[in-house]
């Protein structure tokens, strides 16, 4: 069946440093790839997708690039704040429409 | 548009009782999803809607659990009887056609505990 591997958290980086978490996937067929991220006591919020082979999704400074060759979509921001303290899920979706998700990532970011 | 709507935020409850959480999903919206997360499963998918009519209920974890979806503004999730390891959060979560129905949109979620 479908899978995605996260990296394991926490993730504890300074303001300002460079962000990646991996993600890798194992999927029948063509799945579109997303990242949801989850602040804490609220649901979850779309961060950015990707739906077919080489697309590169990006929102709010994160980028991710959906690697067919690798089965991958690795999660970056440039330069971290505090603000992006939150937990990083990575989802895909195939025909079922329902969404598989990763064990989730938690980010802290310190001053 | 308000997005999705859950009830209650919260509820606490005793081994044995019946716990109903609700959804309103985006208007418009023609899927619906119901997920629970907890510590040890992570996020998983319980049951999903097309046009009010349950598709995949794969998830549903026995017969104490149930969900309706009635019309398209409103839908379910029935618990009972309740049991300690039904404490979690619960989410809902709908899609519209004209997206592919491949971005859901995801409530606050109701956090149960079961005592």
């Amino acid at each position: 069946g479908d899978s995605v591997t996260q990296m394991e958290g926490p993730v504890t980086l300074s303001e300002e440093a460079f962000l990646t978490i991996n993600c890798t996937y194992t999927a029948t067929g063509y799945p579109s790839l997303f990242w949801y991220v989850q602040y804490p006591g609220e649901g979850l919020q779309l961060l950015l997708k990707a739906t077919k082979a080489d697309d590169k999704g990006s929102n709010k400074g994160f980028e991710a690039t959906y690697r067919k060759e690798t089965t991958s979509f690795h999660l970056e921001k440039g330069s971290v704040q505090v603000s992006d303290s939150a937990v990083y899920f990575c989802a895909l979706i195939t025909g079922r429409r329902a969404l598989t998700f990763g064990s989730g990532t938690r980010l802290q970011v310190q001053p | 548009d308000a997005g999705v709507i859950q009830s209650p935020r919260h509820e606490v409850t005793e081994m044995g009782q019946e716990v109903t959480l609700r959804c309103k999903p985006i208007s418009g919206h023609d899927y619906l999803f119901w997920y629970r997360q907890t510590m040890m499963r992570g996020l998983e998918l319980l049951i999903y809607f097309n046009n009010n009519v349950p598709i995949d209920d794969s998830g549903m974890p026995e017969d104490r659990f149930s969900a309706k979806m009635p019309n398209a503004s409103f839908s379910t999730l029935k618990i009972q009887p309740s049991e300690p390891r039904d404490s979690a959060v619960y989410f809902c979560a709908s899609a519209g056609r004209e997206e592919g129905a491949d971005t859901q949109y995801f409530g606050p979620g109701t956090r149960l505990t079961v005592l």
